[in-house]
């Protein structure tokens, strides 16, 4: 079956800093792969996707790279804000599947203080 | 602005209870989803319907069931509710056939039950 692991939270870091969260999966097929973050008190919202090998998906700053040949698609920011504090969430669908839902991981905190 | 709207922010209610959560979407998805949101657990899928009337389980369906009689709307009943099921309910809609083979979802802001 599919599954999403990414990196255990939380993370703390200054505003300013580099920020790598981890996250890689397993599937069948050819999946699409999507970060996804959750802001404090609000629903998720889709941050960045990728449908194809070596696609790179990038928003607001944040990076992630398609990767097959080692199954991950890492969370990437060259300066995090405080803004940026909130959850994030790796998720992937597996098109050739025949339903429409997404797998997600676990959520990973990211907190940056000023 | 596209929108996915849970009708309560935050329900308490007594175990036994019957439970309802409505969710309510203006995109014309044919799409539509419940998870359950737990810390350490991260997101895990209920129920979700991809046409009126139609539903389908996810990975923890019971105590839960669902109703779809319109396209817009897709309810979330818990029949007697209990302790364990206190968390956080999401509901999201998608696109029957994904936009370039990318099944995005749009996400309400949450409904927050509590059973004392």
């Amino acid at each position: 079956g599919n599954s999403v692991t990414q990196m255990e939270g939380p993370v703390t870091l200054s505003e300013e800093a580099f920020l790598t969260i981890n996250c890689t999966y397993t599937a069948t097929g050819y999946p699409s792969l999507f970060w996804y973050v959750q802001y404090p008190g609000e629903g998720l919202q889709l941050l960045l996707k990728a449908t194809k090998a070596d696609d790179k998906g990038s928003n607001k700053g944040f990076e992630a790279t398609y990767r097959k040949e080692t199954t991950s698609f890492h969370l990437e920011k060259g300066s995090v804000q405080v803004s940026d504090s909130a959850v994030y969430f790796c998720a992937l669908h597996n098109s050739g599947g025949s339903n429409y839902k997404l797998t997600f991981g676990k959520g990973t905190l990211l907190t940056v203080n000023p | 602005d596209v929108k996915v709207t849970q009708s309560s922010r935050y329900l308490v209610k007594r175990t036994g209870e019957k439970v309802f959560l409505e969710c309510v979407q203006d995109m014309d998805h044919e799409n539509m989803f419940w998870y359950r949101q737990d810390p350490g657990l991260g997101l895990r899928l209920i129920y979700f319907s991809y046409d009126v009337k139609m539903k389908e389980k996810g990975d923890i369906p019971e105590g839960y069931s669902v109703s779809r009689e319109k396209k817009e709307r897709f309810s979330l009943i818990l029949e007697s509710a209990s302790t364990n099921q206190t968390s956080m309910y999401l509901c999201a809609s998608s696109l029957l056939q994904p936009l370039n083979g990318a099944n995005v979802l749009t996400f309400g802001a949450g409904s927050r039950l509590t059973v004392l």
